[in-house]
């Protein structure tokens, strides 16, 4: 059973601040990652995909990848109070029967307050 | 350029009906995947429809199938329905696979 584990939060910070969301995840042949940013009552939205080790910024947001310690991390600076939302970690195995398929852990709650 | 579209938006069903949840993918996007999301918890792959067939599927019965047109736009139909059912239903679609997966705004589903 290929699983995707997050630190379910809630994470608080403020304004400004960096919020930093962490996933692991179980099958060292994972090829693809993903994040997602769920707004309550709506549906996953893409920000942000990396495939290869290290850093991929997109303005606020960077994406770092250690497939040797199996592990995606999201950082998001200058922080809004508009980041506020449930962000879903993402890991497509890339291989075999699988493939495809993304698996998703149970989401990090983030809140910033003014 | 359109998004992902899914439809209805919400649907209340009895235990032991049968629903139909339709798709409509992403321009240029031809594979379409289905996830089962309860509440508070990450989506949960059901199936995957790639020209038309059944690609791959997830650890769901039976009870769930679909179709996928030659227009790749595709159907989850769920059979028997059980209180365990109720969820929101998200259809994804990509440019083949493996790929970007861009979600639908999906389907609230509660089954009384």
């Amino acid at each position: 059973q290929k699983e995707v584990e997050q630190n379910s939060g809630p994470l608080s910070v403020p304004e400004g601040a960096i919020a930093s969301l962490n996933c692991t995840y179980s099958d060292r042949g994972s090829q693809s990652f993903f994040w997602y940013r769920q707004y309550s009552g709506k549906s996953p939205e893409l920000i942000m995909s990396i495939y290869s080790n290290g850093d991929k910024e997109d303005g606020r947001f960077t994406a770092q990848l250690n497939k040797a310690s199996q592990y995606v991390s999201l950082l998001i600076r200058d922080s809004q109070p508009s980041d506020s939302a449930t962000y879903l970690c993402a890991v497509n195995s890339g291989r075999g029967s699988t493939l495809g398929r993304l698996y998703f852990g149970r989401g990090t709650q983030l809140t910033v307050w003014p | 350029d359109a998004g992902v579209t899914q439809s209805p938006t919400h649907l209340i069903k009895t235990r032991g009906q049968q629903v139909t949840l339709r798709c409509s993918p992403k321009s240029g996007h031809d594979t379409v995947s289905w996830y089962q999301q309860a509440l508070g918890q990450g989506p949960q792959f059901i199936f995957q429809y790639y020209e038309e067939e059944e690609r791959q599927r997830g650890n769901f019965p039976d009870r769930f199938s679909g179709h996928q047109f030659p227009n790749y736009s595709s159907e989850l139909n769920v059979n028997a329905l059980l209180l365990g059912d109720s969820a929101l239903y998200l259809c994804a679609s990509s440019p083949g696979h493996p790929s970007e997966q861009y979600f639908g705004p999906g389907t609230r589903l509660t089954v009384t």
